[in-house]
């Protein structure tokens, strides 16, 4: 089983509606999340971060983190066609260090 | 602010070439890593390093790769001899330790023939 897992897509949506993107992870463990976009040929950008269970609210994005089931959601109200890009999964091994672990990221389009 | 710096942007290669890459992490900074982004593996870390000490190189994927941290404000990744499967983007990151949030510099593009 892979540390992080993401569907890699793509996910089509047209322009308006909510994007919704999943990843599970595998270390019980793990205490912090990150969701990253990616546009083709740049580096990953940090978009939301969760630390605790439940959902967390920031513009049109929302995070959402279920420990218990170990998935973390990023939902995406009002998908633009500027939101197509790559959406990477992000988490922290437990245990001081830092080390972030990246799924394979689902590749996301919005069409108008 | 400037964000995390990379140099060379991109780099063309032969085959058995020695191959540096450079990175100047945020200041302030004490975490830094090394990815390597390929279509096939996607994203992989090659090594950690806290405080200029590396702490997990367990990423690197043979004697060939080399790192170094002289300083807080600088590191190289050195490939010697390159092959033509180590074609791939190499970004470097960096983030302070206590906050696990890491911010990528643009990325070296790197083409062995």
């Amino acid at each position: 089983q892979k540390e992080v897992e993401q569907n890699s897509g793509p996910l089509s949506v047209p322009e308006g509606a909510i994007a919704s993107l999943n990843c599970t992870y595998s270390d019980r463990g793990s205490q912090s999340f990150f969701w990253y976009r990616q546009y083709s040929g740049k580096s990953p950008e940090l978009i939301m971060s969760i630390y605790s269970n439940g959902d967390k609210e920031d513009g049109r994005f929302t995070a959402q983190l279920n420990k218990a089931s170990q998935y973390v959601s990023l939902l995406i109200r009002d998908s633009q066609p500027s939101d197509s890009a790559t959406y990477l999964c992000a988490v922290n091994k437990q245990g001081g260090s830092y080390i972030p672990t990246f799924g394979r990221g689902t590749s996301l389009i919005v069409h108008p | 602010d400037a964000g995390v710096i990379q140099s060379p942007r991109h780099e063309v290669t032969e085959m058995g070439q020695e191959v540096t890459l450079r990175c100047k992490p945020i200041s302030g900074h004490n975490s830094l890593f090394w990815y390597r982004q390929t279509m096939m593996r996607g994203l992989e870390l090659l090594i950690y390093f806290n405080n200029n000490v590396p702490i997990d190189d367990s990423g690197m994927p043979e004697d060939r790769f080399s790192a170094k941290m002289p300083n807080a404000s600088f590191s190289t990744l050195k490939i010697q001899p390159s092959e033509p499967r180590d074609s791939a983007v190499y970004f470097c990151a960096s983030s302070l330790s206590s906050s696990g949030v890491g911010y990528f510099g643009p990325g070296t593009r790197l083409t062995v023939l």
